[in-house]
């Protein structure tokens, strides 16, 4: 079925470490890779997003990284700073065109 | 320009009620979803719908349903609520269907059943 698994489920990081959240996917036709994340008490916001036409994407202190063949996507936030804090989540396109979700990572950046 | 608009922004109802919620697309956008979050099964899809018709729908009971109308405003209704139907329903919008189009979230509404 179409299943998408985030790991951690909780995440504490020390201001300026990196963070590393990673997902795996079921469907290997699935071709678009979302990370949203979502402050408390907001609406989940895009941050990056792959395609599967490419292995690693990079925005400023953020990247994403997709390896098909293993069927995972991870998100990497490098230099965390206390704003970072927040639940992200990553998700994946299944053969019927539904963006399925993973269960969300709590990221915690300590000062 | 005016992102995806939800409203009421906050309920309460009691059991066996129904409620409708409303949510207004990004202008130009004509696909509009709806997710259902709660703390312990992150974020749920409910149904996707485009031009009007209803193209995607994910594991929820017949209580659940939704429309959308002409100008891509969509509403959801839920009849005879249950207490597990309190959560935070999340509406998106995109410009097209499928294809890995980039959704954008409105603020949400939040609906407690007692």
């Amino acid at each position: 079925g179409e299943n998408v698994e985030q790991h951690p489920s909780t995440l504490s990081v020390q201001e300026g470490d990196s963070a590393v959240i990673k997902c795996t996917y079921s469907d290997s036709a699935s071709n678009y890779f979302p990370w949203y994340k979502q402050e408390l008490g907001k609406r989940p916001q895009l941050i990056i997003d792959i395609r599967s036409n490419v292995g690693e994407k990079k925005d400023q202190r953020i990247a994403v990284t997709l390896n098909k063949t293993a069927k995972h996507f991870s998100l990497h936030i490098t230099e965390t700073q206390p704003e970072d804090s927040a639940v992200y989540f990553c998700a994946a396109i299944f053969g019927n065109e539904k963006l399925t979700f993973g269960t969300g990572t709590r990221l915690t950046i300590i000062p | 320009k005016a992102g995806v608009t939800q409203t009421p922004r906050y309920l309460i109802k009691t059991r066996g009620q129904q409620v409708t919620l409303s949510c207004s697309p990004i202008s130009g956008h004509r696909s509009v979803s709806w997710y259902q979050q709660t703390p312990g099964q992150g974020l749920q899809f409910l149904f996707e719908y485009f031009s009007e018709t209803q193209r995607n729908k994910g594991n929820f009971p017949g209580r659940f349903s939704g429309r959308q109308f002409s100008n891509s405003r969509s509403e959801m209704n839920v009849s005879t609520l249950e207490l597990g139907d309190s959560a935070l329903y999340l509406c998106a919008s995109s410009t097209f269907s499928g294809g890995g189009n980039t959704i954008y979230f409105g603020e949400g509404s939040w609906l407690t059943v007692v």
